[in-house]
């Protein structure tokens, strides 16, 4: 079972544009991380958000925690090159009986010069 | 600070055969999950060590084992290997107890299985 749904899958843009990631989940989260991972590496942590309605900005970053912590976006204004990558939304499960982290689909960024 | 660091980079083994995976966490970090991620998917949670013992447990057969090291790191032991059990394996260390619960991942070892 999938807990976290990420969309969209894939994604190309060029190199200025706009894009947002959605993170979703019936589920509620008592923290939720994002990870940027690119090809044979680990995963690289992002930011953490932990309160309902969380805006949490990095750069040309903005995270946001939805009010319910079920669900979560990742907005990238500008994007660069730089930015390409799999980037990742995890979370820990509020209640969990461990603190591992469940880990979305991935979206597949790829910015074009 | 030293982050986390994951030995062998690549292994090759063919099925049947036993693999070892090394980890050492983060300087200050006490606690060690292993996650397997297929290709083209996100991490799946293995295992988590804790004061030397198992600390939760993924959707895994018993042949993947582990343990952790009196200084924190950690051991992924994978049996009678299969070729699904070809990934990239990947380590993280944290710091046990706090809300934020964050995790910091290992560069992992790319294990093919023939």
């Amino acid at each position: 079972t999938q807990l976290l749904e990420q969309s969209p899958q894939f994604l190309s843009i060029q190199e200025g544009e706009n894009l947002t990631v959605y993170c979703n989940s019936s589920s509620v989260f008592s923290s939720l991380q994002w990870y940027r991972q690119e090809p044979g590496e680990g995963p690289v942590l992002l930011v953490t958000v932990v309160t309902g309605g969380e805006v949490k900005k990095l750069k040309r970053l903005t995270f946001q925690f939805g009010d319910a912590r079920k669900d979560s976006s990742l907005h990238i204004t500008a994007a660069q090159p730089g930015d390409t990558g799999l980037y990742l939304c995890a979370g820990k499960e509020y209640g969990g009986a461990t603190n591992k982290l469940i880990f979305g689909t991935g979206t597949l960024l790829a910015v074009q010069p | 600070e030293t982050g986390v660091t994951q030995s062998p980079t690549h292994l090759i083994k063919t099925r049947g055969q036993q693999v070892t995976l090394r980890c050492s966490s983060q300087s200050g970090h006490n606690t060690v999950s292993w996650y397997q991620q297929a290709l083209g998917q996100g991490p799946q949670f293995i295992f988590q060590y804790y004061r030397e013992e198992e600390n939760g447990r993924g959707n895994f057969p018993p042949r993947f084992s582990g343990l952790q090291f009196p200084n924190y790191s950690s051991e992924l032991n994978v049996n009678a290997l299969e070729l699904d059990d070809s990934a990239l394996y990947l380590c993280a260390s944290s710091l046990a107890g706090g809300l934020r619960n964050e995790q910091f991942f290992g560069p992992g070892t790319r294990l093919t299985v023939l």
